[in-house]
């Protein structure tokens, strides 16, 4: 198995609902990624756990709350969002514990969230 | 301020000739660089990676060239086939981050 699953794919949801994005991979992979990607603009990295331990929240609003249960799943609780945070939330994983010793990156094919 | 620039947003090319996809940077502490290609309704895959030590790296019908003192890498691909045609992000490693572009469009035309 050398994917990285994603659900849902799509997800529209109001400024006062409470939703997750789930993520899963099933290769043994360390590290596990949080990107976000708005349209014409270059996906931007929100969080990373190494070893099921948060190592860089890149000043993500608490909006945004990652969780990573085991090594496989990985978890971003959305609460409260506001309509500019609509975008494809992308996740990843890398063999390592981080790309500083493996740069290569293995992507879900993504949430696109639209909030109303 | 972006670290990672791909200044064309869509290039098109005949089936059979070459590409040329080109990326700027401007962080000099980054020390891999790589490129994804992505096609619509699916995540970036990995393509291609080279060493900031190497200045060129080839894989098949993908080869990248890097010239440091330019801030200045490019992905050829040669001879372009229909599949080809996809958004392809060039980035950058620094320390334990991956830092990338826009993405350029590549339409590889019959």
């Amino acid at each position: 198995d050398t994917e990285v699953t994603q659900t849902p794919k799509h997800l529209v949801m109001g400024m006062t609902n409470k939703k997750s994005l789930k993520c899963e991979q099933h290769m043994g992979h360390r590290a596990m990624y949080w990107y976000k990607q708005k349209a014409k603009k270059p996906p931007e990295l929100m969080f990373v756990y190494s070893y099921e331990k948060l190592s860089i929240n890149e000043s993500v609003p608490s909006r945004f709350s990652p969780e990573c249960p085991n090594s496989s799943l990985l978890n971003l609780h959305l609460h409260a969002l506001q309509p500019e945070d609509s975008a494809l939330y992308l996740c990843a994983s890398s063999q390592d514990g981080t790309v500083a010793t493996n740069e290569k990156l293995f992507f879900g094919s993504g949430t696109q969230l639209s909030v109303l | 301020d972006q670290q990672v620039k791909q200044n064309s947003p869509s290039l098109s090319v005949q089936e059979g000739r070459i590409s040329i996809l080109n990326c700027d940077y401007t962080n000099s502490m980054f020390d891999y660089f790589l490129w994804y290609k992505k096609y619509p309704a699916e995540g970036p895959t990995f393509l291609i990676s080279i060493s900031s030590i190497k200045d060129k790296n080839e894989d098949g019908r993908f080869t990248v060239f890097l010239n440091k003192s330019a801030k200045h890498l490019s992905l050829h691909i040669v001879p372009s086939q229909p599949g080809d045609s996809a958004v392809y992000f060039c980035a950058g490693r620094r320390d334990d981050k991956i830092i990338f572009g826009k993405g350029t469009r590549l339409h590889i035309l019959p």
